[in-house]
């Protein structure tokens, strides 16, 4: 059974980058497309962008300026860094690994990352 | 605002049967079969319960369709049990840069 664990600090100062690495065990990170989601505070899901494991990448327009992913395969990881980050990124951040078009399989437990100074 | 737009909430009782709808446009759930529909309890991620508007991962029971028609996806919940009361997203692959868009959510509340 694949399991996905979200790791990096939990708490980020504004205008600072936000960093967070998501570790896959139980199966190979190869050849899939692996996404971050996020979700503030009581509120809905926001997709961010996914990064395939032969390094091609889609970012959510609204984020693109700011968000580079990064994968691992050595290591079993991919990696989100959002650049600039406001008040308005405090999330509870998720990292999965995409099904079919659209459809998220596999859910990290997520990890909330407040951003405060 | 989300880009699909679902009711905040739905409720039932046990037994019941209760739907949930999912409205996008034309550049997703009307042109795409790939709506989605993710179960969340408070606390925990989201599950997927139903992909390619109506197809089930395995382990999730067929109490739970889904169905599409036109620009709206539904979600059907049949024999509602207290354990379905949780929040239910839906999503839709919307094709390009943006790949995927999901709704605000709907909680459901088992009467």
């Amino acid at each position: 059974q694949v399991q996905l664990q979200e790791s990096g600090p939990g708490l980020v100062k504004p205008s600072e980058t936000l960093s967070l690495t998501c570790t896959v065990s139980g199966g190979s990170i190869s050849s899939y497309y692996w996404s971050w989601i996020r979700q503030p505070p009581g509120k809905g899901l926001e997709w961010i962008g996914y990064i395939h494991t032969s390094g091609s990448t889609n970012y959510n327009p609204s984020l693109k300026s700011r968000v580079t992913m990064s994968v691992d395969p050595s290591k079993n990881q991919f990696s989100l860094k959002v650049t600039s980050v406001t008040a308005a990124d405090t999330a509870v951040y998720y990292c999965a690994r995409q099904g079919g078009l659209g459809a998220t399989s596999y859910w990290g437990q997520g990890t909330l990352v407040t951003v405060s100074s | 605002q989300s880009a699909l737009t679902q009711p905040p909430s739905a409720s039932g009782s046990p037994g019941q049967s209760v739907t949930i709808s999912c409205t996008g446009t034309s550049s997703d759930v009307g042109v795409y079969n790939y709506v989605s529909w993710y179960q969340q309890y408070p606390g925990k991620a989201p599950k997927l319960i139903i992909y390619e508007v109506s197809k089930r991962p395995s382990g999730v029971p067929d109490r739970f369709s889904g169905s599409k028609s036109g620009n709206t996806a539904s979600l059907t919940v049949s024999g509602l049990q207290a354990d379905d009361e949780a929040d239910y997203y839906c999503s839709s692959y919307a094709g390009g840069n943006i790949y995927v868009v999901f709704g605000g959510g709907t909680k459901l509340t088992v009467l």
